[in-house]
């Protein structure tokens, strides 16, 4: 069982739509992120939300905007995109203290086409 | 700005090969390396080594993280089919903000072939 999940799996978008993506996690972790994986590449770091606040933007456009309503969700808001933010959009969770911080479990991730 | 770098980037073996991947970092407050395996999509986490835990082994895969000379090994023996995947190694930074923060080298693809 996959207990990161992430809805949905693919989303096609045109530039001027708005559109979200979500995020749950049932591990009982206390942080959670978003990462941007572009083909080839390896992922990079968006955000971090620890204990429903957010801790680390990795200076991200303001057309991604990310929103943590509890523990377990984390959601990604979407608005007015380029093509180049096409990628695999990827939801982790971790504990949020200490060295366990840092083991990661990522869900698999949403496909995103802008065109 | 922390750097981690793997090598090879690519590599092709049949099974029942050993294969050896490799991932050197250069960050400014170390606090763990990671292993990670990425068929076609998530991230699957396979190892995380520490300055109190620089051995991990499951299975058929094994690491080692040397702090000294700033590299980490992930070895597979006997590999399979199923091993086919990109092999992520990540460092993560306990400096200021960066509290969780993992970077990630470019990854290794590794093939099995039958």
């Amino acid at each position: 069982d996959t207990e990161v999940t992430q809805t949905p799996k693919h989303l096609v978008m045109g530039m001027t739509n708005k559109k979200s993506l979500k995020c749950e996690q049932h591990m009982g972790h206390r942080a959670m992120y978003w990462y941007k994986q572009k083909a080839k590449k390896p992922p990079e770091l968006m955000f971090v939300y620890s204990y429903e606040k957010l801790s680390i933007n990795e200076s991200v456009p303001s057309r991604f905007s990310p929103e943590c309503p509890n523990s377990s969700l984390l959601n990604l808001h979407l608005h007015a995109l380029q093509p180049e933010d096409s990628a695999l959009y990827l939801c982790a969770s971790s504990s949020s203290s200490g060295i366990s911080s840092y083991e990661q479990y990522f869900g698999p991730g949403t496909r995103l086409t802008v065109t | 700005e922390d750097k981690v770098v793997q090598s090879p980037l690519s590599l092709v073996v049949h099974e029942g090969d050993t294969v050896t991947l490799n991932c050197s970092y250069e960050v400014t407050n170390f606090r763990s390396l990671l292993w990670y395996k990425q068929e076609k999509k998530a991230p699957t986490f396979l190892f995380m080594l520490t300055s109190s835990g620089i051995e991990k082994k499951s299975g058929r895969l094994s690491s080692i993280l040397d702090k000294k000379e700033l590299f980490s090994i992930l070895n597979i023996t006997a590999t399979q089919t199923g091993d086919s995947a990109i092999y992520l190694c990540a460092v993560g930074d306990a400096g200021g903000t960066s509290y969780g923060k993992l970077t990630f080298g470019q990854g290794t693809i590794l093939t099995v072939h039958p």
